[in-house]
């Protein structure tokens, strides 16, 4: 069981390179996040999908795009990079969380190794 | 919005020590609260996840309590070992309504000393 796999694990760009962070996951988790990890910032959600065909902002959206064309793969778009992108990424997936009285899972979120970027 | 604040931001002890790790946050509207553990360079392994309707999970040494309506959340390590050795985050995870959203802490860097 692989879980949840990120790839690349390490990329080096030039501001205005564009390039994708691909995320798969196999445990039919309807929910896929993105969050990035900066020293003394903590980590702050990006994008996230509730399910095959709907994305939402998160925390810190601007200059990143998602799709979810799939349960299974949720890709994380960076359209013109900037320095500020420096950064570790995170990909993570869980079950929906108990709502509406529909219980589909615990809700527990499972993390990739995470794809550290410098933009330069 | 939720914030998560989590005290100690650092703690050293000895090996064998019993330790508490502390999360507070604002908004009690939780589903669950989920504790991670983050090595360096590595990514978050799930170490307890806590329902809302729950007080407490246990997994060997590790103990977990919730009070939701005070927004407060504990972490207890028994006899605490160098391999312990890491940085502990908790993150509440919010209702349908903020998008089952997790906000993280900054987390708690715990060494301990053999």
């Amino acid at each position: 069981n692989a879980g949840v796999t990120q790839t690349p694990k390490f990329q080096v760009l030039k501001t205005g390179q564009s390039m994708t962070l691909q995320c798969a996951q196999d445990m039919n988790h309807e929910y896929m996040s993105w969050y990035r990890q900066d020293p003394g910032m903590g980590l702050r959600l990006i994008h996230y999908s509730v399910g095959a065909g709907i994305t939402d902002q998160g925390e810190v959206p601007n200059g990143y795009n998602v799709s979810r064309s799939t349960t299974e793969d949720f890709p994380l778009r960076l359209l013109s990079a900037a320095p500020s992108q420096t950064s570790v990424y995170f990909c993570a997936s869980s079950s929906r969380p108990p709502t509406s009285g529909r219980s589909v899972g615990t809700g527990e979120l499972f993390f990739g190794e995470g794809s550290r970027l410098t933009v330069l | 919005k939720q914030e998560v604040t989590q005290i100690p931001a650092a703690l050293s002890v000895p090996e064998g020590e019993n330790l508490v790790l502390n999360c507070s946050f604002t908004d009690s509207a939780i589903y669950n609260l989920q504790w991670f553990r983050q090595d360096p360079g590595k990514g978050l392994t799930s170490l307890l996840l806590i329902q809302s309707s729950q007080r407490e999970q246990t997994s060997g040494r590790l103990n977990a309590s919730l009070d939701k309506s005070s927004g407060r959340s504990t972490l207890y390590i028994a006899a605490s070992q160098p391999g312990d050795s890491a940085t502990y985050l908790c993150a509440p995870r919010g209702g349908e309504t903020s998008g089952s959203r997790l906000t993280f802490g900054e987390g708690t860097q715990l060494t301990v000393n053999p």
